[in-house]
């Protein structure tokens, strides 16, 4: 199987502007999440989308948000960038269903914002 | 509050030693999940364990052991003969369970790990 791919892997931006990463999860899975990761806050969880309805939020402004298609391929937007938005941006993926199961993480997405 | 406390932040040792990595977490739930992740220099976080919380029993992979003790609220996770590849950061985290959710993974800081030849 394939695992989750994320593009793209490199950002460069401009404060103000705005940016959308995108994320592919492992076939079947059904849960997306993504995580922030810088080196002052360390991995902080940004929010998770299921069935293409977000479920669970971490402690972000509003300026993050996120969203989930049909095929479970998730997308996320950070708009008005801030320089302290520069981070790597994870996305994980599992499969969601009844009971818990592991997250799987993507490569991720470095973002520099100037 | 939950939180995941590493509280060492690089370890350096030579191939062959023996490395106990810490992992200290705090949670007011019954229920939980405790993981090891592993980033290599290229970024992405490799899965490593995972082990609920009525579940105490050791466990051990080849090189790996991992010592889940409820009684000081520890997940420590050790390398046996550590080898140059094992350098990376490990990450220790933890997940409430929640219905109709994965939870969130709530990490520690990391260790950063350095096995020098």
């Amino acid at each position: 199987k394939a695992g989750v791919t994320q593009t793209p892997r490199y950002l460069i931006k401009t404060r103000g502007q705005q940016v959308t990463l995108s994320c592919s999860p492992i076939s079947g899975h059904r849960s997306v999440s993504w995580y922030q990761q810088t080196p002052g806050q360390g991995l902080q969880f940004l929010f998770e989308y299921f069935s293409e309805t977000q479920r669970n939020k971490g402690n972000f402004p509003g300026r993050f948000s996120g969203r989930q298609f049909s095929n479970s391929r998730s997308e996320m937007n950070v708009s008005t960038l801030e320089l302290g938005d520069s981070a790597l941006y994870l996305c994980a993926s599992s499969p969601g269903g009844l009971g818990y199961n592991e997250q799987f993480f993507g490569p991720g997405t470095r973002l520099t914002v100037l | 509050a939950q939180k995941v406390t590493q509280a060492q932040t690089e370890i350096s040792v030579v191939e062959k030693e023996d490395v106990t990595l810490d992992c200290v977490y705090e949670t007011r739930d019954t229920t939980y999940y405790l993981f090891w992740y592993k980033q290599p220099p290229s970024g992405e976080l490799v899965f490593l364990i995972r082990r609920n919380s009525f579940d105490e029993q050791n466990e051990i992979s080849g090189r790996y052991s991992w010592n889940f003790q409820k009684s000081t609220s520890s997940f420590n996770f050790t390398i046996t003969a550590s080898q140059v590849v094992d350098s990376a950061v490990y990450f220790c985290a933890l997940s409430e369970a929640r219905r109709g959710s994965q939870g969130n993974l709530i990490f520690g800081k990391g260790t950063k790990l350095s096995v020098k030849p």
